[in-house]
Order: structure tokens, then C-alpha cells, then sequence
């Protein structure tokens, strides 16, 4: 499983765009890149998942660059309701998830 | 909603007492995972099961063990409880050909007392 780094925590204001990067140095040709986002007491929830170059969805971008060694999971316009942790896995085909400490995101008003 | 059912929603025992922890996959569903969630700790994986057969395992201890029926519903079996033992179980399943997505379940809350 290719190891991720990502920040600790974040904070943000209401309406902000919030930009989490994860880098992943040793990412292999046929890992996709995962994002999962989980509130207190409740289950991870799946946000986007890209393998390369840009993937968006109605809750979030997901920027991969070329070298797919670092991703950017972009979170438009913030609400309250996005203060969760974050997580960036990486990996393939069955692999079994390795959740690391994630972001912390905060959103104040 | 994931999709995925887990029973009981809240469980309270005793140390050296043995629990079980049920998890319905999505419809169709092969693929079922367990992990542990103590308390300012990350999720850890626990166990994997395919279409009844184990296909990985991670940090499971050897107190904990758990199958897959013909039905694909999961049971994890708990046994010797410890006070550490106390953390949120959550479960998940995948599908193939969604690429890497795993649904997690509510998650059953364990406390150990």
C-alpha cells in the first residue's frame, strides 16, 4: 500500500474553498487515488475517487497531476456542515483500506 | 444511507465476556470488511472476507475472529473482552467494478466495562 501524508488539520471560513493536498511518493501504475470523509460516531463516507488529471463530482474536485505523485481534494463554498475528518487512500483492486490520521477540517462561521 | 446494516447499534458488557457483531452488505455485495475505531484513533482494519472465504487480514487479535455466510451477511465474535476493547466496529463492503469504493455500515459502539 502506498504510503499518504496529508495535513493534520484545516480550518476554514463559511464559503471558502478548501483545498486539501495528500501526497503520495510511491504511489503504484494501478493505484486510484480515494478521498473519504467521516463525522463523529459515523462510518466513512465515500466523497471522489480519480485515477488521473481532473475528476468532479457534485460534492468535490479531485486534482491528480501527471506524475500522480500528490492529489488535491478541493471542497467549493464550505458550509458548517462540512467540518469532518478527511481521508486520502491510496491504493488497488481489493485492496484493504489503510486509513491514516486524516485532515481535520473545520469550518467556522 | 451506505447500504450496509450493522447490529446491535450500541452494545454494554463486561470484561471476559464474548459479543457478536453482525453486518449486512449492500445488495450484492461480496466483499466484506471490519475495522476498529478506539477512541482519537484512527480506523484500523481488521479483517476481509470474499464471498465466504478470508481474503486479508490486518491488526486482528487472536481473541477476535469472525466468517462470512452463505447469505454473505458477516459476524465478528468478540471474546475475552478487554476494557481496550471498547471502540466503534464498523464494517464495510465493495462491489466489483466500482473501482476501489467501500460502503461502510453505521458502525456497532462496544463498551467494555
Amino acid at each position: 500500500l502506498a504510503k499518504t501524508t496529508q495535513p493534520i488539520s484545516m480550518d476554514s471560513y463559511e464559503g471558502q474553498e478548501v483545498n486539501i493536498t495528500c501526497s503520495h511518493n510511491n504511489i503504484a501504475t494501478n493505484d486510484y487515488i480515494t478521498w473519504y470523509q467521516q463525522f463523529p460516531s459515523q462510518g466513512p463516507r465515500f466523497i471522489i475517487q480519480g485515477y488521473k488529471t481532473k475528476v468532479t463530482n457534485e460534492v468535490a474536485s479531485l486534482f491528480i497531476p501527471a506524475d500522480r505523485k500528490s492529489s488535491t481534494l478541493s471542497l467549493p463554498r464550505v458550509s458548517l456542515s462540512d467540518t469532518a475528518v478527511y481521508y486520502c487512500l491510496v491504493g488497488a483492486n481489493d485492496y484493504k483500506l489503510s486509513f491514516g490520521a486524516g485532515t481535520t477540517v473545520t469550518v467556522r462561521a | 444511507d451506505s447500504g450496509v446494516t450493522q447490529t446491535p447499534k450500541h452494545l454494554i458488557t463486561a470484561t471476559g465476556q464474548r459479543v457478536t457483531l453482525r453486518c449486512s452488505p449492500r445488495s450484492g455485495d461480496l466483499s466484506v470488511y471490519w475495522y476498529q475505531q478506539s477512541l482519537d484513533q484512527g480506523l484500523q482494519f481488521l479483517i476481509q472476507y470474499y464471498n465466504g472465504e478470508e481474503r486479508a487480514k490486518g491488526n486482528i487479535l487472536e481473541r477476535f475472529s469472525a466468517q462470512q455466510f452463505p447469505d454473505l451477511h458477516s459476524e465478528l465474535n468478540l471474546s475475552s473482552l478487554e476494557l481496550g476493547d471498547s471502540a466503534l466496529y464498523f464494517c464495510a463492503s465493495r462491489s466489483q467494478g466500482e473501482g476501489e469504493t467501500q460502503y461502510f455500515g453505521p458502525g456497532t459502539r462496544l463498551l467494555v466495562l
